[in-house]
């Protein structure tokens, strides 16, 4: 069965630190991979997408995700933590068979303290 | 991009009673979905909601359960009908605007809590 493993139900870090939120997939073929963030009674928001090419994606708000194919692991990164980055974050999966179906992670809860 | 107007965004229901959920959005979009965020857990596809023709149903949820409706290529409604307390869950309406390599965009959610 296609799957998005989050293994961290919580990631706490300082602030000015670097983060990293983990996210392996377990999907055939070459799937197209995404993050996004949802803060407090929000929606959730677009963060970045690998598709092709380079394995280190960057998008916004300072975040990157590297992509490692032979780990099937799509780890999102930033090298300096800010307060506001606390949310929760979703890894989430569309494999590249011609559908529309996004597989999404079960998420984690950054925590970034001062 | 999209910007994605969903209503209500919070209610408080009654069981067995039923409430439907208006998603309206910007510009025309070939592919729209419902998700649920049950409390605490990750977002569930429902269906994915087709203009003009029934909605496409995953497997655990039902056209009965939760119909859908698609009349243009901006909007669409969720029912979800004789709630009980375990339908008490955030939906979440979402768009895709481009190929399938598109990242999806998401209304603000509405949280339903069923008495």
């Amino acid at each position: 069965a296609q799957s998005v493993a989050q293994p961290e139900d919580q990631v706490n870090v300082a602030e000015g630190n670097p983060l990293t939120v983990k996210c392996t997939y377990s999907v055939s073929g070459n799937p197209y991979l995404f993050w996004y963030v949802q803060y407090p009674n929000r929606g959730l928001q677009f963060l970045l997408k690998y598709i092709t090419g380079d394995n280190l994606v960057k998008g916004s708000y300072g975040f990157e995700a590297e992509f490692n194919k032979s780990q099937t692991s799509f780890h999102l990164k930033k090298p300096s933590a800010l307060v506001s980055d606390s949310a929760l974050y979703f890894c989430a999966v569309r494999p590249n068979t011609g559908g529309f179906k996004t597989i999404f992670g079960a998420g984690t809860r950054l925590f970034v303290k001062a | 991009s999209a910007v994605i107007s969903q209503k209500p965004s919070r209610d408080i229901c009654q069981r067995g009673t039923s409430l439907t959920i208006q998603c309206q959005v910007d510009s025309q979009v070939t592919m729209m979905f419902w998700y649920r965020q049950q409390p605490g857990q990750s977002l569930t596809l429902i269906a994915t909601a087709n203009q003009g023709s029934e909605a496409t149903y995953e497997s655990g949820f039902v056209i009965d359960k939760f119909p859908i409706s698609r009349p243009n290529l901006t909007f669409s409604t969720l029912t979800v009908s004789n709630m009980s307390p375990e339908d008490s869950s955030i939906y979440l309406c979402s768009v895709l605007t481009g190929a399938n390599t598109g990242e999806l965009f998401f209304g603000e959610g509405s949280r339903l809590t069923v008495l």
